[in-house]
């Protein structure tokens, strides 16, 4: 069974600190690794899909890291903003024609 | 340019019934996902398709539901007869291929509560 753990499960930060979260998974027969983000009675919308061990990406404040080799990724927000808050979800496929295991989220409240 | 369109977005019914779910993929995307969402399991694949064809229902929970494909602009999971531990978000999802690493777009979800 594979399993994707995300830490922690909930955060809650004020406006403008810079916050990260983790996400763990199988180090073996790496294909891919996506982020979410998903709002409040919205769908999850997609910010990065990683690829290749040492990946960084970004979007405006929030970029991610991914390292393949020991299984984790970390999502970073920088100076959050309460339109930030979320539940971000990231997502794992082992193999290219694997499903996509999702963690189940780490969830921000940013106070104004 | 129109997302994953899901209907209905809310269905409320009572056990014992028949359920059908609808989704309507992003035009040009080839493969569609179905997940449930629940509180304790968090966002669960159901069955994924690629070029209208089953290519996982593993995680399909038992012979209750089914899925189908019939064109490349619609599917439906139907569950029959409903339980009340069928309750849940069933979100669609649709990307342009598996084997590539896309994302996957989500619809808004249809919200099913079995009483």
């Amino acid at each position: 069974i594979l399993n994707v753990e995300q830490s922690p499960q909930s955060l809650h930060v004020q406006e403008g600190d810079s916050t990260n979260f983790t996400c763990s998974f199988p180090s073996s027969n790496f294909y891919a690794l996506h982020w979410y983000r998903w709002e409040t009675a919205k769908s999850p919308e997609a910010l990065f899909v990683m690829t290749l061990n040492g990946d960084e990406k970004k979007k405006g404040r929030i970029s991610a890291t991914l390292n393949t080799k020991e299984g984790y990724s970390y999502l970073y927000i920088k100076g959050s903003q309460p339109e930030d808050s979320a539940t971000y979800l990231c997502a794992f496929r082992g193999g290219s024609q694997g499903n996509l295991i999702f963690g189940k989220g780490t969830k921000l409240s940013v106070k104004p | 340019d129109a997302g994953v369109i899901q209907s209905p977005r809310h269905e409320v019914t009572e056990m014992g019934q028949e359920v059908t779910l609808r989704c309507k993929p992003i035009s040009g995307h080839n493969s569609l996902f179905w997940y449930r969402q629940t509180m304790m399991r968090g966002l669960e694949l159901l069955i994924y398709f690629n070029n209208n064809v089953p290519i996982d229902d593993s995680g399909m929970p038992e012979d209750r539901f089914s899925a189908k494909m019939p064109n490349a602009s619609f599917s439906t999971l139907k569950i029959q007869p409903s339980e009340p531990r069928d309750s849940a978000v069933y979100f669609c999802a649709s990307s342009l291929r598996t084997g590539v690493r896309q994302p996957q777009h989500f619809g808004d979800g249809t919200r099913l509560s079995i009483l």
